[in-house]
C-alpha cells in the first residue's frame, strides 16, 4: 500500500530562517510526487510535480527535490506571507488516486 | 489557467436537508474529478472518483448512497450530501485533472465547501 509520511507536524520559523520540509514515501512505481500550499479556508494550490531521482524545481523561495525514498520541500530566508500547510503527495502505478501526507504547518514569525 | 471553481463556499442548513456541491473546470475539461473530506488539520481524505458519463467509484467506508455524485459534463460534477446529519459536518473539496495534459499531471483544486448542519 502507498504510503505518504510528512515531517515535521508543525514548524515555526523566524522570518529569514531557512529550512527544509521532508516527505518520505513508499509507492511501487512512482508516477509522480506533488507539492502542494494550502492556507486556512482554502483548497490545496498547487506547487511542483516532481517525476525522478534526482530533480529538481523552483519557485521563488521554494525549491523541491527527490530522491528514491523522499522528497524535500527547502524554504530559503521565508516571509511571513508563506505561512501555510505543505501538503506532499505521489501518484502510483495506476495513476489514478493521489495519496496525501499529514502535512506540514509552516508559521514564518515576523 | 487549471482553474477549478466550486460553489457554494459554505453552506449551513438543518438537520435532515440534502445539500448539493457543484465542482466546475473552467478552463480545461476534465475526464475525472475527486472529492475529498478534510477535518480540522488532518490532511484530504478521498472519498469518491468521479467518471464522466459513468459511476462514481467510492472509496471504502463512503456511504454511496449518502453521497450521490453526478458527472455529466466534461466540466461539471456535482456532490450531493442527502439528508445531512450534524456529523456530516465538513469541508468538502474537489479536484479535477485535465483531461488533454495526460494521467501524471496535478490534479487542480477548488476553495472548498464549509458545510454546516444544525
Amino acid at each position: 500500500e502507498d504510503q505518504v509520511t510528512q515531517s515535521p507536524e508543525a514548524l515555526r520559523l523566524q522570518e529569514g530562517e531557512s529550512s527544509s520540509l521532508n516527505c518520505s514515501y513508499t509507492v511501487s512505481g512512482l508516477r509522480g510526487l506533488f507539492w502542494y500550499r494550502q492556507d486556512p479556508g482554502k483548497g490545496p494550490e498547487f506547487l511542483f510535480t516532481l517525476y525522478s531521482a534526482g530533480e529538481e524545481k523552483e519557485k521563488e523561495r521554494l525549491k523541491a527535490t527527490l530522491t528514491k525514498k523522499e522528497s524535500f520541500l527547502h524554504i530559503t530566508a521565508p516571509k511571513p506571507e508563506d505561512s501555510a500547510t505543505y501538503l506532499c503527495a505521489v501518484l502510483g502505478p495506476g495513476a489514478q488516486k493521489l495519496v496525501f501526507g499529514q502535512g506540514t504547518r509552516l508559521t514564518i514569525n515576523p | 489557467g487549471a482553474v477549478v471553481s466550486q460553489h457554494p463556499s459554505r453552506v449551513i442548513c438543518k438537520s435532515g436537508t440534502s445539500v448539493k456541491i457543484e465542482c466546475r473546470s473552467l478552463d480545461f475539461q476534465a475526464t475525472t474529478m475527486f472529492w475529498y473530506r478534510q477535518f480540522p488539520k488532518q490532511s484530504l481524505m478521498l472519498m469518491a472518483t468521479s467518471n464522466e458519463g459513468s459511476k462514481a467509484t467510492y472509496e471504502q467506508g463512503v456511504e454511496k448512497d449518502k453521497f450521490l455524485i453526478n458527472h455529466a459534463s466534461l466540466t461539471l460534477s456535482t456532490l450531493t450530501v442527502t439528508s445531512a446529519h450534524p456529523e456530516d459536518s465538513s469541508f468538502y473539496i474537489c479536484s479535477a485533472r485535465d483531461r488533454d495534459r495526460g494521467l501524471s499531471q496535478p490534479q487542480h483544486f477548488g476553495d472548498g465547501t464549509r458545510l454546516s448542519i444544525l
